[in-house]
């Protein structure tokens, strides 16, 4: 069965800090991974993808992460957090059609 | 601006009754799926419709219908509604690519979803 786990249900960080939010995923065959973001109040939307190559994946906004295929890993990081990425953060693993995304990481960025 | 129109933005029914959920999807996309998104919890994929058919459906009982249209534009619906069907609906389209639907440039756009209460 597909499935996807985010660890960290919720991370409290200072503006500056690095953060470093964790997804594991279980799927047969060929997986893309992706990453969204859900504002208070607003749409989700993709920060990153990956589907083949280069694993290490840079996005929107100073987000990149990183695919371990020998993990089944896809963490994301951004060096130094802002305010502004006060949001919930969800991992999704797609097969041909279908997205299966994680319960989500909730992130509150104190000033 | 997402580009993909949810309707209604909040309602609430009583258990017993049906809905009816609207979604137009961003210009130019052909393929639109509906997932659930409970509080607390990630999205879960209920269909995918493209060419005015469902192609794939996840784990939900046949309470859950849909249709698309010749426009594209689709509805869900749900009949039967249980207290568990409280949930936030999205609507996500894209566009189907010859090489399938992941290709890497095929980027999914969600809506801002429909906020159901049943009661």
């Amino acid at each position: 069965a597909q499935s996807v786990s985010q660890h960290n249900h919720h991370v409290i960080l200072s503006e500056a800090a690095s953060l470093e939010l964790g997804c594991n995923y279980s799927y047969g065959g060929t997986v893309n991974l992706f990453w969204y973001v859900q504002y208070p109040g607003q749409h989700l939307q993709l920060l990153l993808k990956y589907f083949s190559g280069d694993p290490l994946v840079k996005g929107i906004k100073g987000f990149e992460a990183e695919f371990i295929k020998s993990k089944f890993s896809f963490n994301l990081r951004k060096p130094s957090v802002q305010w502004s990425d006060t949001a919930e953060y969800f991992c999704a693993a797609g097969g041909r059609r279908a997205l299966t995304f994680g319960s989500g990481t909730r992130l509150q960025v104190q000033p | 601006d997402a580009g993909v129109t949810q309707s209604p933005t909040h309602l609430i029914k009583t258990r017993g009754q049906q809905v009816t959920l609207r979604c137009s999807p961003k210009s130019g996309h052909d393929t639109v799926s509906w997932y659930q998104q409970a509080l607390g919890q990630g999205p879960q994929f209920i269909f995918q419709y493209y060419e005015e058919e469902e192609r794939q459906r996840g784990n939900f009982p046949d309470r859950f219908s849909g249709h698309q249209f010749p426009n594209y534009s689709s509805e869900l619906n749900v009949n039967a509604l249980l207290l568990g069907d409280s949930a936030l609906y999205l609507c996500a389209s894209s566009l189907e690519a010859v090489r399938g639907f992941y290709s890497s440039g095929n980027t999914i756009y969600f809506g801002e979803g429909s906020w159901l209460t049943v009661v």
